[in-house]
């Protein structure tokens, strides 16, 4: 079954304490992105990766980290939490990186952090 | 820049009523628009897309013209069912872009009660 699959579902954490979560897509994408959902914000890219090794920021970067190691995973790292990332997390993908295509999502990681 | 303007929720219908959600969008290029549906615990599923105007996309008994004159996307369906209970995003990428970023709105709770 083609999915995007994202790790954990549901943290609880303290301020400080790095945490990775993880993002795996079995459709051999090539594109891959990070949002976060805030209640009547939508939903806002934090990075993505066209390929590859190949990684960017997108509106709201400040205190995450990606890497793009293989085509499949695109985990988003917190190096030191803040209680303002306290959100939901949606990995996507697409097949390709041009623009104007649906994307697939995963179900989500909802973030606490206190 | 782009974004996207969606009417805010949530929205209470009865069964077997008529469900129009508005979206307007301004962007830069002529974009893809896209609804997704969230339904509660999931991620975000594609509903539908357009990719030019007077394009209408459809799907589940759902519908959306893309209007260029009036820059709207607005999602309607003649007769709503309690599994339509969920929340709608309207989105935009830019076909030319270089990456396949999503614009979204704000995302609109619709409730369908029996």
């Amino acid at each position: 079954e083609a999915q995007v699959t994202q790790n954990p579902r549901y943290l609880i954490t303290v301020t400080g304490k790095k945490l990775t979560v993880t993002c795996s897509q079995n459709m051999n994408h090539e594109y891959m992105s990070w949002y976060r959902q805030d209640p009547g914000l939508g939903l806002r890219q934090i990075y993505y990766s066209m390929n590859v090794e190949v990684t960017d920021k997108g509106d709201v970067p400040e205190g995450y980290k990606v890497s793009r190691k293989e085509k499949r995973n695109f985990p988003l790292i917190l190096e030191s939490p803040s209680p303002n990332q306290t959100s939901l997390y949606f990995c996507a993908s697409s097949f390709t990186y041009a623009g104007g295509r649906p994307q697939h999502f995963g179900d989500g990681t909802r973030l606490s952090i206190l | 820049g782009n974004s996207v303007t969606q009417m805010e929720g949530p929205v209470t219908l009865s069964e077997e009523a008529f469900l129009t959600i508005n979206c307007t969008y301004t962007a830069t290029g002529y974009p893809s628009l896209f609804w997704y549906v969230q339904y509660p615990g999931e991620g975000l599923q594609l509903l539908l897309k357009a990719t030019k105007a007077d394009d209408k996309g459809s799907n589940k008994g759902f519908e959306a013209t893309y209007r260029k004159e009036t820059t709207s996307f607005h999602l309607e369906k003649g007769s709503v069912q309690v599994s339509d209970s969920a929340v709608y995003f309207c989105a935009l990428s830019p076909i030319k872009a270089a990456g396949n970023k999503l614009t979204f709105g704000g995302g609109t709770r619709v409730l369908v009660k029996p």
